[in-house]
């Protein structure tokens, strides 16, 4: 079955230290993989997607990810963090086969970023 | 460009009366929308996948009587819940499906982008 997998549900970082998020994804064929972040009760914004070429994503507000196909991972990445990433990061997927999933995102389970001052 | 709203962005009912929730696409159109529930602290789970001018495809224990979805145009899909009950409680977020370009980024034919809306908030009391 396809599945996303963030083992980390809650990590803390300090303000100014670098941060990793780990997704690991389960598929027949190489998903399209997405990272979303969510704001206390709001909705999703992208942060960045990978659909195929260079594994290495950069996105929206300093965040970039990695693709490694040998570990089916897709991790995210800031050098320096901000107060103002404390937010849950989800990690998704997209089968690239238009005929499975009808395109249904699946996302991972979330995880939630503290931030220390 | 890409907007998607939601309305109302918060509701509290009685348990027992039925509340719709509209997801619109403002400045594109959406020929697919998807619906999605999420419990504190938890993931979104996929409810059904609304195409305009058809019916809604459910996901697996999704009750369709329960949460009906019309999707009467290309920018407007509507979640009704009826008869809610304090366990239909939760955030639920709508998405719409569109053909953009990405800044750049060659998107594969295959795939269209979704967008989220900012979520409605339901409390039954």
């Amino acid at each position: 079955a396809q599945s996303v997998t963030q083992p980390d549900i809650h990590i803390t970082v300090s303000e100014g230290a670098s941060l990793e998020l780990r997704c690991n994804y389960s598929y027949g064929a190489t998903p399209y993989l997405f990272w979303y972040v969510q704001s206390p009760g709001q909705g999703l914004q992208l942060l960045l997607k990978y659909f195929s070429g260079d594994t290495l994503v950069q996105g929206i507000k300093g965040f970039e990810a990695e693709f490694k196909r040998s570990q089916s991972s897709f991790n995210l990445r800031k050098p320096s963090v901000h107060w103002s990433d404390a937010a849950e990061y989800f990690c998704a997927a997209v089968s690239p086969l238009p005929f499975q999933g009808a395109q249904k995102l699946v996302f991972g389970q979330g995880t939630r970023l503290t931030i220390n001052p | 460009g890409a907007v998607v709203s939601q309305h109302p962005s918060r509701v509290i009912c009685k348990s027992g009366t039925s509340v719709k929730i509209e997801c619109r696409s403002l400045d594109f159109q959406a020929t697919t929308m998807f619906w999605y529930r999420q419990f504190p602290k938890q993931s979104l789970m996929l409810m059904a996948t609304s195409n305009e001018g058809s019916k809604a495809t459910y996901e697996q224990g999704v009750e369709k009587d329960k949460f009906l979805i019309n999707h009467a145009s290309l920018t407007l899909s509507t979640l009704t819940v009826t008869s809610a009950h304090p366990e239909d409680s939760s955030f639920y977020i709508c998405s719409a499906r569109a053909r953009t370009g990405t800044g750049g980024q060659r998107v594969p034919s295959s795939y269209n982008e979704q967008f989220f809306g900012p979520g409605t908030r339901l409390t039954v009391l």
